[in-house]
Formats: C-alpha cells, structure tokens, sequence
C-alpha cells in the first residue's frame, strides 16, 4: 500500500537558520501533498500544500518542493523563529485518504 | 465559520465504561474523518464518511468501536466497552471532496480520553 517516509524525526536548528523537512512517498498515482503543523496539545493546522500540477510553492517564510519523478516532496523554513517549534506532518494523497508521515519535531534554539 | 467542534475536550473514564465522542463539521464539508492519535502509532484514520456514508472504516480497531453519521452536521464515535489501550486523543476533521479545496483537511481541537 501507500506509504509515506519522513526524515528527520527530529531537527534542531539555531533561531534565524533555515529548516528543511523531507518526505519520500511510494504512490506514483499521488497528487495531493500538504503539511501540517501541531503545537503541543493542539490540533494539526494546515501551514502550505502542494497539487501534483505544480513544483514550488512558496507562503512568506514557507515553501514547499515538488519532484514527482524522484516521488519526494520538501518543506523550507527560513529565518527560523521559537513560534516555529512543533510537530511538521506531511501526507501524500491520490483520493480520500491522506497517507501521513511520522512527524518531524522541529526545535528551534535561542 | 466555528470550525470543526468536538466534544467533550476531556474524559476521563473507567475501563468497561461507554465512551461517546461527538463532532459538528464545518458547514458544507461533505467528508468526515476521526483520527486516533498516540505517541506510539501516530495519527491513524479511523473512519470515513461521505455524503453521511461510511466509505471507509478500515480502521476501526475492532467491534468496541463504532461510528454514526446521522446527518451532515453530527457525527458520534462510541466505544463500548471502552480499555486503557483506547487511550488517545481522538480527532475528527472535515473537508470537501473536490474542487479546489478538495482533501484539505480543517481538524477539530480533539477529545483527550484516557481510560483507567
């Protein structure tokens, strides 16, 4: 079945530096990629999604890749900031159903 | 729009007990979805609905546990009898299911349940 591979499963970065977070999923069929953000004891929250029509997208400070070829996708953060620290899911879908990954804890250093 | 609303926020119950969690979805969305979140399995789709229609309940645990839709505003998870192990925070989130905001999923603030 589908499956989706997020690497790191955690990430430290120093305050101002930038943050990149790697999915890889196995569906070639796959044509819908977002990302989710959840704050400690919170919900996830949508932050950016990308369709398989195009191969960037970018939300101030957040971007996401696309290469469908590759069947990787990428999540940038730039000028890391402390409201950044949580929990990052990305998920892949080719129908109802989002396949998640494991989840990234992104720890952003003072 | 309120988003999606979930209740309780919290229960707390003994093993044995009935457990009944309830979810409005955002108006118009016309999938439903609840999610089990543990720190060891991650998230996990438990049902989905349609249109009210269950689609996809592949990953019910087991018979304890069982959902309704019985219109497009409400729908309940119950687990009976409820174990520790059910222990988790249950999310239910809506979307539409085409057009350009197909698939994109609002979640609802989740029921923390913890069984003793």
């Amino acid at each position: 079945g589908e499956n989706v591979e997020q690497h790191p499963s955690t990430l430290s970065v120093q305050e101002g530096d930038s943050a990149v977070i790697k999915c890889t999923y196995s569906d070639s069929a796959s044509n819908y990629f977002p990302w989710y953000k959840q704050e400690l004891g919170k919900r996830p929250q949508l932050i950016i999604d990308i369709r398989s029509n195009v191969g960037e997208k970018k939300d101030q400070r957040i971007a996401v890749t696309l290469n469908k070829t590759a069947k990787h996708f990428s999540l940038h953060i730039t000028e890391t900031q402390p409201e950044d620290s949580a929990v990052y899911f990305c998920a892949a879908s080719s129908n109802y159903q989002l396949i998640w990954g494991a989840g990234t804890k992104l720890i952003i250093k003072p | 729009d309120a988003g999606v609303i979930q209740s309780p926020r919290h229960e707390v119950t003994e093993m044995g007990q009935e457990v009944t969690l309830r979810c409005k979805p955002i108006s118009g969305h016309n999938s439903l979805f609840w999610y089990r979140q543990t720190m060891m399995r991650g998230l996990e789709l438990l049902i989905y609905f349609n249109n009210n229609v269950p689609i996809d309940d592949s990953g019910m645990p087991e018979d304890r546990f069982s959902a309704k839709m019985p219109n497009a505003s409400f729908s309940t998870l119950k687990i009976q009898p409820s174990e520790p192990r059910d222990s988790a925070v249950y999310f239910c989130a809506s979307s539409l299911d085409r057009g350009a905001g197909a698939n994109v999923l609002t979640f609802g603030a989740g029921s923390r349940l913890t069984v003793l």
